[in-house]
């Protein structure tokens, strides 16, 4: 099976701006993760899909927002871009969703720049 | 929420030594610990896990133990090779609903040849 893609890989914005990064699981997984990863932060949680639904979000501000569409294939989207959002946004996906003892699988990573 | 903390931040060993990672979590109901490999420029990748109603796990030259009354696991990698430098990250998940990984800020181990 192919594994958890993302797109774009590389994305440069302005502050202000906003940005969408797509996420495709692997093929029959139905829970998508995102995460924010930072050299002085590590990686932190954003939220997480399951069925279309958020079932879970981190403590991130509302800028931050995602979606999930019914093939599995998720969004997230940040708004009014600030330099602090440089980072590499990570997605995961896991097969059942069920919340427990699930190994995730993590895509390569969308790396964000804001000018 | 869980608070994951890892120790050292930085590890450098000479080949063919080992190296060991550690990790306390504040949770008592997570239930489920992963560490994961980034090597520079790629993805986390799962390297070992184990769950709550084991103590040690072993695969190869990796292995972890888990102390749940301590609430504190660690990984262990003996033999170190040049491959393995890296950074690790170690990770805990709490049963039930709330389904996500919170991650120590991570390990970067160095091996020297």
């Amino acid at each position: 099976k192919a594994g958890v893609t993302q797109t774009p890989r590389y994305l440069i914005k302005t502050r202000g701006q906003q940005v969408t990064l797509s996420c495709s699981p692997i093929s029959g997984h139905r829970s998508v993760s995102w995460y924010q990863q930072t050299p002085g932060q590590g990686l932190q949680f954003l939220f997480e899909y399951f069925s279309e639904t958020q079932r879970n979000k981190g403590n991130f501000p509302g800028r931050f927002s995602g979606r999930q569409f019914s093939n599995s294939r998720s969004e997230m989207n940040v708004s009014t871009l600030e330099l602090g959002d440089s980072a590499l946004y990570l997605c995961a996906s896991s097969p059942r969703g069920t919340g427990i003892q699930e190994t995730q699988y993590f895509g390569p990573g969308t790396r964000l720049l804001v000018l | 929420g869980e608070n994951v903390e890892q120790h050292p931040s930085t590890l450098s060993v000479q080949e063919g030594d080992s190296a060991v990672i550690k990790c306390t979590y504040s949770d008592s109901a997570s239930n489920y610990f992963p560490w994961y490999k980034q090597e520079l420029g790629k993805r986390p990748q799962l390297i070992i896990d184990i769950r709550s109603n084991v103590g040690e796990k072993k695969d190869q030259r990796i292995a972890v133990t888990l102390n749940k009354t301590a609430k504190h696991f660690s990984l262990h990698i003996t033999e170190t090779q040049p491959e393995d430098s890296a950074v690790y990250f170690c990770a805990a998940t709490p049963s039930g609903n709330d389904y996500k990984l919170s991650f120590g800020a991570g390990t970067t181990v160095t091996v020297r040849a």
